[in-house]
């Protein structure tokens, strides 16, 4: 159990396209879903906590129209680069909150965008 | 404000032989700590977790960590290295907010020899 999806595992686009980014728990609700910042050989930077029905709130430095996030359902998360450019190429990781009997966090496999 | 240091970016070991992989943490409160694994291009898996209660954790694949609060540690260890054990560690703390949002340590690369 507690398994959580990302489509698409990997996605490269053109500068100034936009990408969205799908993150899903398959066999649990979370209102709260968490999404992250990998680049290469480094550690996870917390972008934004995403929770149902309200809006995300985004970490220091994370430019919120650039990034938007869409919690529209206990089980649905979307993170979308808007007029990606190079610079946004990273990988990006999502979790969803799981609160019934344990409190943990379990992490989607990533998603891979490049930007040319 | 909570914060962990892996102390190595890198560790090598041979296959057989013990891992001991180190984190120390600062917090102002009674802290949750976590050990994930990450191989390459994919999601992170919990190692295992301490919570407040025994200091020695046991996690998953033969691993273990023990909570130190003198030492502000969680080191994890490994008896025996296999080379599936190969992958990034990352070491992680809690916070207690009602987000509780985690932060990552920066990481730690252990390579496997045969």
């Amino acid at each position: 159990g507690a398994v959580v999806s990302q489509h698409p595992s990997r996605v490269i686009c053109k500068s100034g396209t936009s990408v969205k980014i799908e993150c899903r728990s398959l066999d649990f609700q979370a209102t709260t879903m968490f999404w992250y910042r990998q680049f290469p050989k480094q550690s996870l930077m917390l972008m934004a906590t995403s929770n149902e029905g309200s809006k995300a709130t985004y970490e220091q430095g994370v430019e919120k129209d650039k990034f938007l996030i869409n919690h529209a359902s206990l089980t649905l998360s979307t993170l979308t680069v808007t007029s990606a450019h190079p610079e946004d190429s990273s990988f990006y990781i999502c979790s969803a909150r799981l609160t019934t009997v344990i409190d943990e966090q379990f992490f989607g496999p990533g998603t891979r965008l490049t930007v040319l | 404000a909570q914060s962990v240091t892996q102390l190595d970016s890198h560790v090598s070991v041979s296959e057989g032989t013990p891992v001991l992989l180190r984190c120390n943490y600062s917090s102002s409160y009674s802290p949750s700590l976590f050990w994930y694994v990450q191989h390459p291009n994919k999601g992170l898996q919990l190692l295992l977790k301490y919570t407040s209660a025994a200091t020695l954790v046991k996690g998953i694949n033969g691993f273990e960590a023990e909570f130190k609060k003198s030492e502000t540690s969680f080191h994890l260890t490994k008896p025996s290295a296999h080379m599936s054990d190969a992958a990034e560690y990352f070491c992680v703390v809690r916070d207690s907010g009602s987000a509780r949002q985690l932060t990552f340590g920066s990481g730690t690369q252990l390579t496997v020899l045969p």
